[in-house]
């Protein structure tokens, strides 16, 4: 019954592999992120989308590609990893767009590179 | 840069007393959320409070907020060892309130 689910949990692998995480919210939410949070906690967004389209897009580089392929999955592939791309990837979603709504978070993907 | 700066970075407690930590931010504001994360999860959301109300309450959660200073406090009230984790504030920016900024939290320790 998890509202917010991301698979894998770990993810170890060497660096020039591609690699993707799933996400799959069943909360009827339209709005789902992808942050990424570094060795010292520091939570960063990378993406969002609401109904299937982008409306946040921060500065990453190209090498990581979200995909939405349906209101309740955001993917997020990530191009020939480095070793600064090992941090924990926390998927959310909410039930609008906008800073007053919540966020609910999955269990994070700890992500390991190489 | 980050908009939403948390202080102290760690603080640890006796169960029973209480716990303040702190948020500060850089430019004004619409919203501001407060978040829990437990070790090894994924994070949980406390209490929203708009730039227009200056407090809110929730359970033995306290939060205040002055827009002037650009800053918030979140209050734990007779802590236990439950609330042992750390304490995200997370901010938007006025006139663009899609978007969420964290900081790098407040870790909790709440000794027994």
């Amino acid at each position: 019954d998890t509202a917010v689910s991301q698979t894998p949990k770990y993810l170890v692998t060497q660096m020039g592999n591609d690699k993707s995480i799933k996400c799959e919210q069943n909360l009827g939410h339209d709005t789902m992120y992808w942050y990424k949070q570094d060795s010292k906690k520091f939570l960063k967004i990378m993406f969002s989308y609401n109904n299937k389209e982008l409306i946040i897009n921060e500065t990453v580089p190209n090498r990581f590609s979200p995909k939405s392929p349906d209101k309740a999955h955001l993917n997020l592939h990530i191009n020939s990893l480095e070793l600064g791309d090992s941090a924990v990837y926390f998927c959310a979603s909410s039930h609008l767009a906008g800073s007053q709504e919540t966020q609910y978070f999955g269990p994070g993907t700890r992500l390991l590179v190489l | 840069s980050q908009q939403g700066e948390e202080d102290p970075q760690a603080l640890s407690i006796q169960e029973g007393e209480n716990a303040t930590m702190n948020c500060s931010y850089k430019t004004s504001i619409n919203n501001l959320q407060w978040y829990r994360q437990n070790s090894g999860r994924g994070l949980v959301h406390l209490i929203l409070i708009r730039s227009n109300e200056r407090e809110k309450h929730s359970g033995r959660l306290r939060v205040t907020l002055d827009t002037s200073k650009k800053s918030s406090s979140l209050l734990i009230t007779a802590s236990r060892a439950a609330d042992t984790a750390s304490y995200f504030c997370a901010t938007d920016k006025e006139g663009n309130d899609y978007k969420l900024s964290f900081g790098a939290g407040t870790t909790v320790t709440v000794r027994a």
